[in-house]
């Protein structure tokens, strides 16, 4: 089955950019996604990314994603202390018209001063 | 702005006990979900609904759990038996269906304890 794999913590200064990487493993995704979550809060999403696409730019969020490599990053510039957050990579299949995403466990990104 | 909502947010039980999970989805949205997320695993898909139906669910989805649309506005997740290994956070979301409204919006999730 699909598995979507990520680093659990990162921890930046602030200010410095931040990059949350992300693989998985189904050839056929259409969509990747990035999901956030604060404490007490559910997930919300924060950006997505088309799999015909490379990249796409947010504001501070940048999202690259290398097809071959199965590989997504999600870059967050001047990363600030209310960035600090759960980013969870997630995917959907490109078959069936599933909007179920595969979630990875989540990255903590921890934002010192 | 419109949000998913959940109640409550911890719920500690007995093994063995029946336990219903509330979620109240975005007004006008068709499609409703239930996730689990176990401490320290991933997110998992358990079931989705629409139009009074299961459409689709995981394997994790087996006959102790139910879901149900009672009312216009409310979207439970029953557990009939409560198992230790069902402690972890419960994730409700929802999503409109329409034109353009692919996005799940969750709620902030319900904290399942078995002791």
């Amino acid at each position: 089955g699909e598995d979507v794999e990520q680093s659990l913590f990162l921890s930046v200064r602030e200010g410095d950019s931040s990059v949350i990487n992300c693989t998985y493993t189904d050839s056929s995704s259409t969509y990747l996604y990035w999901y956030k979550q604060e404490p007490g809060a559910g997930l919300q999403l924060l950006t997505y990314i088309f799999s015909n696409m490379d990249m796409k730019q947010d504001q501070r969020l940048t999202v690259l994603l290398n097809k071959k490599d199965k590989h997504l990053s999600l870059r967050i510039a001047d990363t600030q202390t209310g960035d600090s957050a759960i980013y969870f990579c997630a995917e959907t299949p490109a078959s069936g018209g599933s909007y179920i995403p595969t979630f990875g466990r989540g990255t903590s990104l921890i934002v010192h001063p | 702005e419109p949000e998913v909502t959940q109640t409550p947010s911890h719920q500690v039980t007995q093994m063995g006990q029946e336990v219903i999970l509330r979620c109240v989805p975005i007004s006008n949205h068709l499609y409703f979900y239930w996730y689990r997320q176990i401490l320290g695993q991933k997110v998992e898909f358990l079931v989705s609904f629409y139009n009074n139906e299961i459409s689709e669910k995981s394997e994790i989805f087996d006959d102790q759990f139910s879901v149900e649309r009672p009312d216009g506005s409310n979207f439970t997740l029953k557990i009939r038996s409560t198992k230790l290994e069902d402690s972890a956070m419960y994730f409700c979301a929802s999503r409109s269906g329409l034109a353009g409204g692919d996005e799940q919006f969750f709620g902030p999730g319900t904290r399942l304890t078995v002791l």
